[in-house]
């Protein structure tokens, strides 16, 4: 299994909303990733858990927080946002330095 | 993080190979070259990387110059599938845990 499955592919919320992304991946990867990515540009690294630990935060606004509750899984927490945070948001993994596995994204619009 | 420098653009015919080009000028001893692709509405895909030698893999081959400073990612056969935008990536191989994007090649395949 070389997938890693993010959910939900799409996602709408009110800028008082809470809601989360989920991120999955059953290949024993140690390092997971949260990027953002604007439409027509590349995406953007936020956060990089490393063994279930929070190894880079990107100086990502408080309003994302990361949680890593075991090495398969990993959510972003999202309160307060803003319609300019609407964008795809990728989780990804990998083994240490190896190739990155990513999922197909949330698509997530704030209004 | 070293830097890479990419075209903007590239176009190529079907069934001809491609190159595509990459500068890492400031590349340091313990990054290794990535290159991940990203097709229209899909999360980036890894392609290949190495270190120092050339690398070949079923999906394309990667050349790397003697002095590392410059790379060039090779699609023997570009098909119609094979349009996307090309991310070429230095990756420490010590840390390994950024993996930083940057604005990439859009390839363009003519039928």
């Amino acid at each position: 299994d070389t997938e890693v499955t993010q959910t939900p592919k799409h996602l709408v919320m009110g800028m008082t909303n809470k809601k989360s992304l989920k991120c999955e991946q059953h290949m024993g990867h140690r390092a997971m990733y949260w990027y953002k990515q604007k439409a027509k540009k590349p995406p953007e690294l936020m956060f990089v858990y490393s063994y279930e630990k929070l190894s880079i935060n990107e100086s990502v606004p408080s309003r994302f927080s990361p949680e890593c509750p075991n090495s398969s899984l990993l959510n972003l927490h999202l309160h307060a946002l803003q319609p300019e945070d609407s964008a795809l948001y990728l989780c990804a993994s990998s083994w240490t330095g190896g190739e990155a596995f990513f999922g197909q994204g949330t698509r997530l619009t704030v209004v | 993080d070293a830097k890479t420098t990419q075209p903007n653009s590239m176009e190529s015919n079907e069934e001809e190979p491609v190159h595509l080009p990459c500068n890492h000028s400031t590349i340091s001893g313990t990054d290794y070259i990535h290159w991940y692709r990203q097709l229209p509405s899909q999360g980036p895909e890894y392609v290949i990387h190495g270190l120092t030698s050339n690398v070949n893999n079923r999906m394309a081959s990667l050349a790397i110059a003697e002095d590392r400073k410059s790379s060039t990612l090779i699609l023997h056969r570009a098909t119609l599938r094979d349009a996307a935008v090309y991310y070429c990536i230095l990756r420490d191989g010590t840390s390994g845990s950024r993996l930083t994007f940057g604005e990439g090649t859009q390839l363009t395949v003519n039928p």
